[in-house]
């Protein structure tokens, strides 16, 4: 079965609310990454978590290894969020993807 | 900065054609991957290598071929194209199998 399952599928926020995107893990993962893919399909580096929590600007992601999660909060989002948000984690040398969440802003 | 170049952008085949997609990084990485990214879905291992010469597979390496000849560059081959494997074929590297992976824009995969 899939390793990474990412939550919720789809988002819709107004501009200047937010939220968080959650990935569950079925095996002990030693890192997670999290990338946004824009409209061109460009993924974008986010965030790259061995454990602990970062935060830049308006997001901030957390990477819980022994409960076997990783969450990304969005506060004040902004148009510009607009787009697709996965999860990269891995338990060796390969990094496996979440199905991705497709975040829209709306005015 | 580096930066990750995949050709072509854009690759139309026939079905059961071999194709080659390539993929070069100056950042001096030793770990590449190949991903396959279905429409609206999110992206599946295919290949990846630790190092010069070395090959390991993903959970999607049936009807494909790597190659890692040189340290800056690693290729995939589509052995047999076929029309439901259309898809954007997307490369990374990392230096040493850990830390952050970066991305290329990717080569979408056209079968007719």
């Amino acid at each position: 079965g899939d390793q990474v399952e990412q939550s919720p599928s789809a988002l819709s926020l107004h501009e200047g609310t937010g939220s968080a995107l959650r990935c569950n893990f079925t095996t002990t993962m030693r890192a997670v990454q999290w990338f946004q893919q824009n409209s061109r399909g460009s993924l974008i580096n986010l965030f790259y978590l061995a454990s602990g929590t970062k935060e830049n600007g308006r997001l901030k992601s957390t990477f819980n290894s022994k409960e076997s999660y990783s969450t990304l909060h969005i506060r004040d989002a902004q148009l510009e969020d607009s787009g697709t948000y996965f999860c990269a984690a891995e338990a060796n040398n390969a990094p496996r993807f979440g199905a991705g969440t497709k975040l829209s802003v709306k005015p | 900065g580096g930066i990750i170049t995949q050709t072509p952008k854009f690759l139309i085949g026939q079905e059961g054609q071999k194709l080659t997609l390539k993929c070069q990084q100056n950042f001096n990485h030793d770990t590449m991957y190949w991903y396959r990214q279905d429409s609206g879905k999110g992206l599946r291992l295919i290949y990846y290598s630790i190092t010069e010469n070395d090959l390991q597979k993903g959970d999607l390496s049936e009807g494909y071929d790597a190659s890692r000849e040189k340290k800056s560059s690693f290729s995939l081959t589509v052995t047999s194209a076929q029309k439901n494997e259309m898809a954007v074929f997307l490369c990374a590297s990392r230096g040493q199998g850990t830390g952050q992976l970066y991305f290329g824009e990717g080569s979408k995969l056209t079968v007719l």
